[in-house]
């Protein structure tokens, strides 16, 4: 079984919808990270969380929520989805610096 | 704004040969430096780290580090076609509440030709 998962793996949406993306890991790591995935502009970081109780926002919060369920479970929300939100998104964990990545999600908003 | 920057590419060389990745950063007390392999369409993939001056091999992949000049590389010797993806470069940042995030390179697109 794959350490860190994503759910859904695509996802397919229209303008003002709320959805949600999980994320969930069997590595025991501490730390979880949510970050999208644009051609041309790489990887920015969302939100993270170094445990349980510790969220911080990243480069480009704004429209976006997060959730850390347990240590192993972390969320992301858009509240209202709008079409610039199209993008890969990834969640990544690590114990200390080394961040291992799950599969992805491809979130296309109409 | 803590940057790394990469050449777009794409880079492209011929299989056998040795590609040669680059990577500069700004923030002059990064300590970490990772280099990632991303297939199209694919999540990142840890191929090496690496924390102090000098070079570090793990089989065909070279990494190097210039703390002095603010460089980071990656050699890959003896290229094949399964090389072919993009290569993120990522420091972590020395200020604040950060510590033990990543700042990521645009990645630079790899191509071994056959």
């Amino acid at each position: 079984d794959a350490d860190v998962t994503q759910t859904p793996r695509n996802r397919i949406t229209k303008t003002g919808k709320r959805i949600m993306l999980e994320c969930s890991q069997t590595k025991g790591h501490d730390r979880m990270y949510w970050y999208r995935q644009d051609p041309g502009l790489g990887l920015r970081l969302i939100y993270y969380s170094f445990d349980v109780k510790d969220i911080n926002k990243g480069e480009i919060s704004d429209g976006y929520s997060v959730s850390r369920q347990a240590q192993a479970k972390f969320s992301l929300s858009l509240e209202s989805a709008i079409p610039n939100q199209t993008a890969l998104y990834f969640c990544a964990t690590s114990l200390r610096e080394t961040q291992y990545f799950g599969p992805g999600t491809r979130l296309l908003v109409l | 704004q803590k940057e790394v920057e990469q050449n777009s590419g794409p880079l492209s060389v011929p299989e056998g040969a040795i590609a040669s990745l680059n990577c500069t950063y700004s923030d002059r007390g990064s300590q970490s430096f990772f280099w990632y392999r991303q297939y199209s369409g694919k999540s990142p993939e840890l191929i090496m780290s690496i924390y102090s001056n000098g070079d570090k091999e793990d089989g065909r992949f070279t990494a190097q580090l210039n703390k002095a000049s603010q460089y980071v590389s990656l050699l890959i010797r003896d290229s094949q076609p399964s090389d072919s993806a993009t290569y993120l470069c990522a420091v972590t940042p020395n200020y604040g509440g950060s510590q033990g995030n990543l700042i990521f390179g645009k990645g630079t697109k790899l191509s071994v030709k056959p």
